[in-house]
């Protein structure tokens, strides 16, 4: 199975509304980080988290290495954050980064 | 500070045919990943370098895929003999020390094999 699942696939959001993007882990997981990719293919590092929580600016960032899961949240959607947003978590023991498949965000105007 | 930076942007090939993907990390990076991204599903890990240093190519199908980065900074991924099957975007990653440390993608190169 996956190890690292994401969920939703794909959400679709007016602008100025918020949303919660979150990633399980089936893994002994010890960091995570958020990427967003735009629509022309780049991949943006979003956050690096060891367990406990980051913000910046309209997002925040929690992990919980206990409950193997983190969420990414955004306040105050802007037609700019549409994309798809990764999490990828690195293992235990590995320095690999192990990725999810994506949420597709839509932010609609 | 630059970013990763790779070339070409795209590549479209008929099959059989070979092609070689560059890639410069951020300076003072020590660790190179190389990524391939299929449609519609996230990156996944095919070779990474510590230095010049072959880390972990367990995931490279190594009858027609090679990479190499001979003086640890720029790398190089070869496809031999291209397939169908090998239609994705291929990316590069860098980062310090190898793990604990943020991760820096190029902006890929999107290969089409015909």
């Amino acid at each position: 199975g996956d190890k690292v699942k994401q969920s939703p696939s794909a959400l679709s959001l007016q602008e100025g509304t918020n949303s919660a993007l979150r990633c399980n882990f089936s893994i002994a997981a010890t960091t995570v980080q958020w990427f967003l990719q735009n629509p022309r293919g780049s991949l943006m590092n979003l956050f690096y988290l060891v367990p406990g929580t980051k913000e910046n600016g309209r997002l925040k960032s929690a992990f919980d290495s206990k409950e193997s899961y983190s969420t990414l949240h955004i306040r105050d959607a802007q037609l700019e954050d549409s994309g798809t947003y990764f999490c990828a978590a690195e293992a235990f023991g590995s320095w690999q980064l192990i990725f999810g498949s994506g949420t597709q965000l839509t932010v609609m105007p | 500070e630059a970013g990763v930076t790779q070339s070409p942007r795209y590549a479209v090939l008929q099959e059989g045919q070979a092609v070689s993907f560059w890639c410069d990390p951020i300076s003072g990076h020590d660790t190179l990943y190389w990524y391939q991204q299929p449609r519609d599903q996230g990156p996944q890990l095919l070779v990474y370098f510590r230095d010049e240093a072959v880390i972990d190519n367990s995931q490279l199908p190594s009858d027609r895929f090679s990479a190499v980065r001979p003086k640890g900074t720029n790398s190089t991924l070869k496809i031999q003999s291209a397939k169908q099957g090998d239609t994705a975007t291929y990316l590069c990653a860098s980062s310090r020390t190898g793990g604990y440390e943020r991760l820096f993608f190029g902006h890929g190169t999107k290969l089409s094999v015909l």
